[in-house]
């Protein structure tokens, strides 16, 4: 069965920092990957996804992430944070039929927090 | 607009007291599912449809019911809550390349 982990639970930055948020995958296909963002009392807002092709993904807000079949990982970076971005942050792995996103297998989040 | 919206957003419940919480898309979606978030433990499924009239367990169906009568709509429904099953639930519809979420519903069970 598809599974994923996010190692850090919590991790703290100090704005202007560069960041990365692990994400490793088990799956037995090419899996469809993403990467969700929640802020605080707010629902997902899809940051970024990887379906084929380019290994590395850019998203919105200035985030990107690279694909490593080799290490079944999917990390999540951004150069430089900004205070806005502490919010709660989800590595998904498409396992519906066929494995897109219709049915998604989430890791446990990990939550950034942002010091000035 | 893309859009998922649940009612209620909010919910204060009982013990045994019935409850429903609607889901609507309206992007012609023929997946949709349900998802539970609790600290710690991320977002698991609850239930999943495939399409009208097709349903299917998730990782934690127990205490749950779902119905797919109409392809925009797929409400949650327990039958009777337990406080076990205060949490925050998110409805999300798919295409094969993303999957859009409601903005959650806050559900606590006394």
């Amino acid at each position: 069965a598809q599974s994923v982990t996010q190692p850090d639970i919590h991790i703290t930055v100090s704005e202007g920092a560069s960041l990365e948020l692990r994400c490793n995958y088990s799956y037995g296909a090419t899996p469809y990957l993403f990467w969700y963002v929640q802020s605080p009392g707010q629902g997902l807002q899809l940051l970024l996804k990887y379906f084929s092709g380019d290994t590395l993904v850019q998203g919105i807000k200035g985030f990107e992430a690279e694909f490593k079949r080799s290490q079944s990982s999917f990390n999540l970076r951004k150069p430089s944070v900004h205070w806005s971005d502490a919010a709660e942050y989800f590595c998904a792995v498409g396992a519906g039929v066929g494995g897109g996103a219709d049915g998604l297998t989430f890791g446990k989040g990990t939550h950034l927090i942002i010091q000035p | 607009e893309a859009q998922v919206t649940q009612n209620p957003r909010y919910l204060i419940t009982v013990t045994g007291k019935k409850l429903t919480v609607t889901c609507s898309q309206n992007m012609n979606h023929e997946y949709m599912s349900w998802y539970r978030q609790d600290p710690g433990l991320g977002l698991r499924q609850i239930y999943y449809s495939m399409n009208v009239e097709v349903t299917d367990k998730g990782d934690v169906p127990e205490g749950y019911k779902v119905s797919r009568k109409e392809k925009r709509n797929f409400p949650l429904i327990l039958e009777s809550p337990s406080p076990n099953q205060t949490s925050l639930y998110f409805c999300a519809s798919s295409s094969r390349t993303e999957a859009f979420f409601g903005q959650g519903t806050r559900l606590t069970v006394v």
